[in-house]
């Protein structure tokens, strides 16, 4: 299967500092990537979707100026937490689609960041 | 209408047994369905997915059971295992909502060894 690599897996930061999280697709082009939240024992909640070239577009009550996405080439997405505070600390997981339309996600192992 | 709704919360059981989780949708819209497998600390991992076309497939111990009319569709584990245990979800993907993919709650299945 495709593989798709998130980095850095943990991050621990101290609060009013920025984090960014990488998601890259390894050995396929991604045109469109998604970047979820889970907090312990729940469901994926997609933050944002991202689409290389354009701006992200961001589900209802997910602050862009928060949680900055960009999708700068076809293997490469970043997520720029910005000024993190402790409720931001969650886990955070990337994933991209081969090709258009419906079909397979593959996910990045997630990034855990812990906001002191 | 985007929902999937994911039953049970959790389940337990013995090794070897069956195990089997439940999802519904709405939107007639969706024309993808995967389940997912996650373990803690991890990303999910694609398990086995299933188009409309079909109500049923296989591969290896796990076998996806599609009701289109009914808007349903259900995962079996084989012989379960010790090694199954995690949380698996459900969902669903179509062309209305831009093609996300929509989650169920998720399943926290325990195989007792």
């Amino acid at each position: 299967g495709a593989v798709v690599s998130q980095h850095p897996s943990r991050v621990i930061c101290k609060s009013g500092t920025s984090v960014k999280i990488e998601c890259r697709s390894l050995d396929f082009q991604a045109t469109t990537m998604f970047w979820y939240r889970q907090f312990p024992k729940k469901s994926l909640m997609l933050m944002a979707t991202s689409n290389e070239g354009s701006k992200a577009t961001y589900e209802q009550g997910v602050e862009k100026d928060k949680f900055l996405i960009n999708h700068a080439s076809l293997t490469l997405s970043t997520l720029t937490v910005t000024s993190a505070h402790p409720e931001d600390s969650s886990f955070y997981i990337c994933s991209a689609r081969r090709g258009r339309g419906t079909g397979e996600l593959f996910f990045g192992e997630g990034s855990r960041l812990t906001v002191l | 209408q985007q929902q999937v709704k994911q039953s049970p919360q959790s389940l337990i059981v013995q090794k070897g047994g069956i195990s089997i989780i439940n999802c519904a949708y709405e939107n007639t819209a969706f024309d993808y369905f995967p389940w997912y497998q996650q373990f803690p600390g991890k990303g999910p991992a694609l398990l086995i997915a299933i188009r409309p076309d079909v109500s049923e497939k296989k591969e290896g111990r796990f076998t996806i059971s599609f009701n289109k009319s009914a808007k349903q569709f259900s995962l079996h584990i084989m012989d379960s295992q010790p090694g199954d245990s995690a949380t698996y979800f459900c969902a669903a993907s179509g062309f209305t909502g831009g093609f996300k993919t929509i989650f169920g709650a998720g399943t926290r299945l325990f195989v007792k060894a």
